[in-house]
């Protein structure tokens, strides 16, 4: 089956300008998870969803970033007036369940550029 | 604080030379350790999950066991293919997984 999906693949926009990265995930995951990888550093949680409500939001460095998922599928994250240091490859996860057994299955990343 | 530490970071192997990446972590109500391989521009690949001390996990040329502060991932006879980024994440009682940096490897022909 198809695995998840992330959109754009990269991204560049300017500084102050916002922007969406969308995440479709493997059907039937309830589960989604988005994080950020910055050059050399590991995975920096941002923020889950169990169904289509976010019990955890606690990694979202600032009010600019927030996101959303809709009919217990596809996800959206949104940067509002983006800055240099946000740019990083944004990747998206789904597991089937959140709890524990839990596996998490990557998309392939959105680059993520802002000049 | 929640935790997860890999070593080394950087990894060079003849092919044939077997070794092992280490991740040490201090989690509070440890859920689960997962192994994920990462190849260049690409999203990380699951290979293992370990839920207790005393697991073993195999496939293929890898192995990975877990104790009560470490976990081990062991490559016997690695070939060039192997060549990617491990990461460790751990999944801790509030289902926040904590990743590591990672090791990446490199296998020479």
């Amino acid at each position: 089956g198809a695995g998840v999906s992330q959109s754009p693949s990269n991204k560049v926009t300017e500084k102050g300008k916002d922007v969406e990265l969308r995440c479709d995930p493997i059907s039937g995951h309830t589960a989604l998870y988005w994080y950020r990888q910055s050059l050399g550093q590991g995975l920096e949680f941002l923020i889950y969803f169990q169904g289509n409500s976010a019990p955890d939001k606690s990694g979202l460095p600032s009010d600019r970033f927030s996101a959303e998922r809709t009919g217990g599928s596809v996800s959206t994250l949104t940067i509002q007036r983006t800055q240099q240091e946000d740019s990083a490859v944004y990747l998206c996860a789904s597991s089937l369940i959140a709890g524990v057994g839990g596996t998490q299955y990557f998309g392939p990343g959105t680059r993520l550029t802002v000049l | 604080e929640d935790q997860v530490t890999q070593s080394p970071e950087a990894l060079r192997l003849q092919e044939g030379e077997s070794s092992s990446l280490n991740c040490s972590y201090t989690v509070s109500g440890l859920r689960g350790l997962f192994w994920y391989r990462q190849d260049p521009g690409k999203g990380p690949e699951f290979l293992f999950t370990l839920y207790s001390a005393g697991e073993e996990k195999e496939k293929e040329r890898l192995k990975a066991t877990l104790t009560k502060k470490e976990s081990f991932l062991h490559i016997t006879a690695p070939k060039p293919e192997d060549s990617a980024t491990y990461l460790c994440a751990v999944q801790a009682g509030g289902n926040q997984f904590y990743f590591g940096t990672g090791t990446s490897l490199t296998v020479i022909p």
